[in-house]
């Protein structure tokens, strides 16, 4: 089955990190870009950022840069986000997904077709 | 950055048609996403490169994209149907490079 599965919930005290991961199977990890997306509580959804599983480059939404890391092993099939310097508003959930593209393929991006199912980072003192 | 707005609401009797918009500059020289979310899920996909629907998703559903609007159309609105719907494109000029709309909650009266 092509499915995406997280791990647990986290809760973390302000100014720590949080490594979130999220394990492929049923297709070829390195064959598609893994994206990461964000959901505040009651808010709506923000990409984070995408790693190509292939060569393990990255992109980031200006956002999260400096604070966020995306990496991929390929020896485990698993896509891994880190958030450092955390806050109360990086309280959400946070979401892998992948549109089954990569820098060969979609020369415009399809959509984000698998989804795994979440993992809520709570931050709080 | 690209802005994508959408209605925060939209309310429409069982059997009815609910049109959700989703507002960009020139959105339609671009590829609209939508995507349904119910309380608790993640996101499941609905349309995809403004109007094709992936495996499985009911024909009720379906999209279009013009000028500065693109539009996701459910007919014949059933009561699983109310969920959060979100429009997103991919602006390779942009950041993010992948933006999401407002979001639009979809009540069924």
């Amino acid at each position: 089955e092509v499915q995406l599965v997280q791990s647990g919930a986290e809760v973390k005290k302000p100014g720590a990190t949080v490594k979130i991961s999220c394990k492929v199977s049923g297709y070829t990890f390195t064959d598609y870009y893994m994206h990461w997306v964000q959901q505040a509580p009651g808010k709506g959804l923000e990409w984070m950022g995408l790693v190509d599983p292939e060569d393990g480059e990255t992109i980031y939404a200006e956002k999260f840069q400096g604070r966020v890391t995306i990496t991929a092993d390929t020896s485990t099939d698993t896509a891994y986000m880190e958030l450092s310097s955390l806050r109360s508003e990086d309280t959400a959930v946070y979401y892998c997904a992948t549109d089954f593209c990569s820098s060969t393929s979609c020369p415009v991006p399809l959509g984000l077709s698998l989804w795994g199912q979440g993992t809520l980072v709570t931050v709080s003192s | 950055s690209y802005v994508l707005t959408q209605p925060p609401s939209v309310s429409v009797a069982p059997g009815k048609t609910a049109r959700i918009t989703c507002g960009g500059n020139n959105i339609g020289s671009k590829s609209v996403h939508w995507y349904q979310q119910k309380p608790g899920q993640a996101p499941v996909l609905v349309i995809y490169y403004d109007s094709d629907r992936p495996s499985g998703i009911p024909e009720r559903f379906s999209g279009s994209n013009s000028g500065n609007t693109a539009t996701l159309t459910i007919s014949r609105v059933e009561a699983g149907d109310e969920a959060d719907y979100y429009c997103q494109v991919w602006d390779s000029s942009s950041d993010p490079l992948y933006v999401f709309g407002t979001g639009t909650k979809v009540t069924v009266l």
